[in-house]
């Protein structure tokens, strides 16, 4: 079987850095996700990648940007975290756009 | 744009007793729907996937989609204390990539 990496686990910052977060898949999937995930409300799509090199912006884009260096992984870059921040960050990865996306973990962030 | 909400935002029920959870979405033209569960901690599991009017059923399981009255259910069957997590509703409409979750059905199943 399959697993979907994400690292790291627990991420804290200082307001004002930049962060990258990573995720890892060795499904082979073409398409790879990253959401995020506020208590109390539901999933929000931050970036998506069908294929390798490929990057499509989701509703929340404003204050990110992603990678796809290849099929294999996709990072996430926080540019500017905002003080008292907290998410937890979902990476996800399908076959495409009718399989269910399966998740990683998560990295927890919280920024002082 | 899609909105995709869940009802009841908690729910307590005692093993063994039937659990529905409720989801409702606004673009009629959605025909992708999944049950994902979530424990405390850790990533999404997708339970149940449906994609046309009616049931589908995953061991204890049951999605039950009406798109006419923009609900989309979820049943559980006999439910164990393990089943205790919180359980998101994504929907996507036609030829669209992107999930819309909602924010989730907090289930707890007391021994």
């Amino acid at each position: 079987g399959g697993i979907i990496t994400q690292t790291p686990k627990f991420l804290i910052g200082q307001e004002g850095q930049k962060l990258t977060l990573k995720c890892q898949q060795n499904f082979n999937h073409d398409t790879m996700y990253w959401y995020r995930q506020d208590s109390g409300k539901g999933l929000r799509l931050i970036y998506y990648s069908i294929t390798e090199n490929d990057l499509q912006k989701g509703d929340l884009s404003e204050g990110y940007d992603a990678s796809r260096e290849k099929k294999s992984s996709f990072s996430l870059t926080v540019t500017s975290a905002q003080k008292n921040e907290m998410a937890v960050f979902l990476c996800a990865s399908s076959r495409g756009d009718n399989q269910a996306p399966l998740f990683g973990e998560g990295t927890r962030l919280s920024v002082l | 744009q899609q909105k995709v909400q869940q009802s009841p935002e908690s729910l307590t029920v005692s093993e063994g007793a039937m659990a529905s959870l409720n989801c409702t979405f606004s673009d009629r033209s959605s025909d992708n729907f999944r049950w994902y569960r979530q424990h405390s901690g850790k990533g999404l599991e997708v339970l149940v996937s449906i994609f046309s009017d009616g049931e589908k059923e995953e061991g204890s399981f049951t999605a039950h989609l009406n798109r006419a009255s923009l609900h989309v259910f979820l049943h559980i069957r006999e439910p164990q204390p393990s089943d205790s997590a919180l359980y998101l509703c994504a929907v996507a409409s036609s030829g669209s990539w992107q999930l819309i979750f909602g924010s989730g059905t907090q289930l707890t199943v007391m021994p």
